[in-house]
């Protein structure tokens, strides 16, 4: 139990465009949802706390008209980059937390976007 | 502010070493801490935990308040440990913090 899922795995777009990226919890409820960044052989660096019907929190230095995020269901959230620059290149990992399981961030296998 | 150190970006050894992946944290309150590990090619899964208090595949960390540490460590390391290891301290039970990671290659 307790898996989540990402849409796409990866995706390759040109500078410009937007990329929606899904986060899913397949057999539980997530309330929170939290989106990553992660840059090669770097850690994870949160960017935004997901809350379900309401807005976003944004870790400081994270543009949220740049990353929109929207968590409209207790089983979804999607990270939109909107207006992609190669600089926007990078690894998003998704989390959600099961808060029937103590609260354990559950984590997607990650999104990698590659931007030309 | 809070932060999670981990000081090794790499740490290898022989299978059968005991192993030690060092974790320092910076926090005002009271944390919690977090081992997370990353196989090859699969997600972030969690280890441990420090409230669980448990061992996981051979693996322990106290977390030690005064040192503000939480170190993991194993007696005898597997080449199946290979891995990444990241340690986490979460506010409030709230969002993680990770530190930077510390690559485990355990050698045959």
């Amino acid at each position: 139990g307790a898996v989540v899922s990402q849409h796409p795995s990866w995706v390759i777009c040109k500078s410009g465009t937007s990329v929606k990226i899904e986060c899913r919890s397949l057999d539980f409820q997530a309330t929170t949802m939290f989106w990553y960044r992660q840059f090669p052989k770097q850690s994870l660096m949160l960017m935004a706390t997901s809350n379900e019907g309401s807005k976003a929190t944004y870790e400081q230095g994270v543009e949220k008209d740049k990353f929109l995020i929207n968590h409209a269901s207790l089983t979804l959230s999607t990270l939109t980059v909107t207006s992609a620059h190669p600089e926007d290149s990078s690894f998003y990992i998704c989390s959600a937390r099961d808060y029937t399981r103590h609260n354990e961030q559950f984590f997607g296998p990650g999104t990698r976007l590659t931007v030309l | 502010a809070q932060r999670v150190t981990q000081p090794e970006k790499l740490l290898s050894v022989f299978k059968g070493a005991p192993v030690e992946l060092k974790c320092n944290y910076s926090y005002s309150g009271s944390p919690e801490l977090f081992w997370y590990v990353q196989y090859s090619r699969q997600r972030l899964q969690l280890l441990l935990r420090h409230i669980s208090r448990e061992s996981i595949k051979g693996f322990t960390a106290d977390l030690n308040k005064g040192e503000t540490s939480f170190h993991l460590k194993k007696p005898f390391a597997q080449e199946e440990d290979s891995a990444m290891y990241y340690c986490a301290l979460s506010q409030n039970t709230d969002k993680l913090i990770f530190g930077t990671g510390t690559r485990l290659q355990v050698f045959p």
